[in-house]
């Protein structure tokens, strides 16, 4: 079946602008994460979404970052007011289950602000 | 706070020999860990789970074992291959997230 996808692999931006990502999950799949990685850096955690609870936010690194997932499938992160540092590849993931269990993950969206 | 470390240099091994990769934790206990294989460009995919009551876990040519003494887990990959040529990386179970290491880069050389 399908995997996770995301749109667009690639986005060259400006600083100053507002930028939306979007991941598609595993169809059924009721978790679903988002992540940030920067070269030779760990995966940070960002903002995740179970079901129809409230979602984490606990990792998003400002107010510039929101993120929605609508009927319970596709998800959008949404930086405002893009800084350099936000450059990095953003990774969605997503799970059956409620919990810790493996995670499948998207190929990643690759963000360059100029 | 919870600290996850990787060997940051790439590890160079010969085709046919064992690479052996190591995750060492500090300020935590986690119930389990993940070990997962990221190729350039790509996101990681999942390759094993291990449990804090398990010592070892098997998958084809792959080895993973959790001390959770040692806070530390290695991950063996038999028979090397050029192929398995990739950055693996770890994670331990949170509340409700993975905490990722940074990850290792193996190559295996021919």
């Amino acid at each position: 079946g399908a995997g996770v996808s995301q749109s667009p692999s690639n986005k060259v931006t400006e600083k100053g602008k507002d930028v939306e990502l979007r991941c598609d999950p595993i169809s059924g799949h009721t978790a679903l994460y988002w992540y940030r990685q920067s070269l030779g850096q760990g995966l940070e955690f960002l903002i995740y979404f179970q079901g129809n609870s409230a979602p984490d936010k606990s990792g998003l690194p400002s107010d510039r970052f929101s993120a929605e997932r609508t009927g319970g499938s596709v998800s959008t992160l949404t930086i405002q007011r893009t800084q350099q540092e936000d450059s990095a590849v953003y990774l969605c993931a997503s799970t059956p289950l409620q919990g810790l269990y493996e995670q499948y993950f998207g190929p990643g969206t690759r963000l360059t602000v100029t | 706070s919870q600290k996850i470390e990787q060997n940051s240099e790439a590890l160079n091994i010969q085709e046919g020999k064992t690479a052996t990769l190591t995750c060492n934790y500090t300020n935590y206990s986690p119930a389990y860990l993940q070990w997962y294989r990221q190729d350039p460009g790509r996101g990681p995919v999942f390759l094993l789970l291990i449990r804090e009551n398990e010592k070892e876990k098997r998958k084809e040519r792959l080895k993973v074992t959790f001390d959770t003494t040692l806070k530390q887990s290695l991950f063996h990959i038999t028979a090397s291959q050029p192929a398995d040529s990739a950055t693996y990386l770890c994670a331990l179970a949170g509340n409700y997230q993975l905490i990722w290491g940074a990850g290792t880069k193996l190559i295996i050389k021919p």
